[in-house]
């Protein structure tokens, strides 16, 4: 059973506009959210997280949402760039000492110029 | 710099021949662990470590050893590699504080003929 779920595979939106990318998971007693970008040929980097007392994070040009009710997070970024093309990770973490990740398949975003 | 380095980058086998693969991390990090990614299903955690001596199996253990006799080094062990376990692998570490961000490494892409 899959616990953290990011049902878009792939997104492509316009560089300058909002990227919206979503992550949904079943596991209540997930606690902790982070998302991790990877470039190929790389290993995933640390983007963002947030913290389940907290329903707004921001970076930047980077903010996390989350709906605890929902049990849904989203990445927003905007401006969108080029650069910002990568597959994002969601992940999140149960508050049983040190319970390790639990990641989504991933969602594609390509942002065109 | 602080950094996860994995060896070798690419590697191509046959079936039964065992392997290692490398991993060390320059960070002082108690938490280390393994992933496999494949297409559509994201990353999946293979075994961790919370620490010197200390291993659990993670979602996909079947195969797969691993050692922590080192604090820095967390090699990936395939006793008898078979086709199904050709995948991309990575390694990463992190503080045991679960909210601490993990560092990955680049990767290992691993093809068992």
């Amino acid at each position: 059973d899959q616990q953290v779920k990011q049902n878009s595979p792939s997104l492509s939106v316009q560089e300058g506009r909002i990227s919206i990318l979503n992550c949904d998971y079943t596991n209540s007693m997930f606690d902790y959210f982070l998302w991790y970008k990877k470039y190929p040929a790389e290993g995933p980097t640390f983007l963002i997280s947030i913290s389940s007392i907290k329903d707004k994070n921001e970076d930047g040009r980077f903010t996390v949402f989350l709906n605890k009710s929902a049990k849904h997070l989203s990445l927003h970024i905007v401006p969108s760039q080029p650069g910002d093309s990568a597959v994002y990770f969601c992940a999140a973490s149960a508050g049983l000492g040190n319970t390790p990740l639990v990641f989504g398949k991933g969602t594609r975003l390509s942002v065109i110029a | 710099e602080a950094q996860v380095t994995q060896n070798p980058r690419y590697l191509i086998t046959v079936t039964g021949k065992k392997l290692t693969v490398t991993c060390s991390q320059n960070m002082n990090h108690e938490y280390m662990s393994w992933y496999r990614q494949d297409p559509g299903l994201g990353l999946r955690q293979i075994y961790y470590s919370m620490n010197v001596e200390v291993t659990d199996k993670g979602d996909v253990p079947e195969g797969y050893k691993v050692s922590r006799k080192e604090k820095r080094n967390f090699p990936l062990i395939l006793e008898s590699p078979s086709p199904n376990q050709t995948s991309l692998y990575f390694c990463a570490s992190g503080l045991r504080d679960r909210n601490s961000p993990l560092h990955f490494g680049n990767g290992t892409r691993l093809t068992v003929t």
